[in-house]
């Protein structure tokens, strides 16, 4: 079975810190994924990373940065976190192919006081 | 840039089908995805269909595709209370990579 695991479950941060979300998969699976979850909103892609030391800007970037710096561990990083930052983060991984399938880590809510 | 719409919610009572649809906008999607979210949990995957298909079964999960109206739709059979949760539709890009999902549809399954 493919586990993605996420570092932490619930997070509680001050604005201005900041804050290391890590997700390891051990699948081997080349791509890892960030989301963030919002009522209303769905899910929206943050980043994304094809391979170690890769990584493309998804949909709402802004505020966050990532590293990949070993195939199994994908961290997102908020640099220094703001309220609007409050959210549900998923990580999700697959392995490179058509049509193949993400699979998701439980994820983690952060709250930013 | 490409959408993926659905409905938010849905009741049913348990034993009744239940029909969850989708629309996108992407006319070069490959792969179109259902998952299942329960409270607290991460994202499960649930069925996929090709978009050179148009039906797919698995037990009691029916994925319908209309590729024309680019429609999607989850039939669940004899809906249980444990089928209570947030469904999400989505689709896959041309490039293989990333995925689009809709907000998800909260279905509630009431004895």
């Amino acid at each position: 079975d493919v586990k993605v695991t996420q570092s932490s479950r619930y997070l509680v941060k001050r604005t201005g810190e900041k804050v290391f979300l890590e997700c390891v998969q051990d699948m081997d699976h080349e791509n890892m994924f960030w989301y963030r979850q919002d009522p209303g909103l769905g899910l929206r892609l943050i980043y994304f990373s094809y391979d170690v030391k890769m990584k493309e800007k998804g949909d709402i970037p802004e505020g966050y940065s990532v590293s990949r710096e070993k195939k199994e561990r994908f961290s997102l990083i908020l640099e220094s976190a703001s309220t609007n930052q409050t959210s549900m983060y998923l990580c999700a991984s697959r392995i490179s192919g058509r049509g193949e399938t993400q699979y998701f880590g439980p994820g983690t809510r952060l709250l930013v006081l | 840039g490409e959408d993926v719409e659905q409905s938010l919610f849905l009741s049913v009572r348990e034993g009744d089908s239940s029909v969850i649809n989708c629309t996108y906008t992407d006319s070069s999607s490959t792969y179109l995805y259902w998952y299942k979210q329960e409270p607290g949990a991460g994202l499960q995957l649930l069925t996929y269909i090709f978009s050179n298909m148009d039906m797919k079964q698995d037990q009691r999960l029916t994925v319908l595709l209309n590729k024309k109206d680019k429609h999607l739709s989850l039939r669940i059979a004899d809906t249980q209370t444990g089928d209570s949760a947030i469904y999400f539709c989505a689709d896959m890009n041309s490039g293989y990579s990333t995925l689009t999902f809709g907000k998800g549809t909260m279905l509630l399954v009431s004895p």
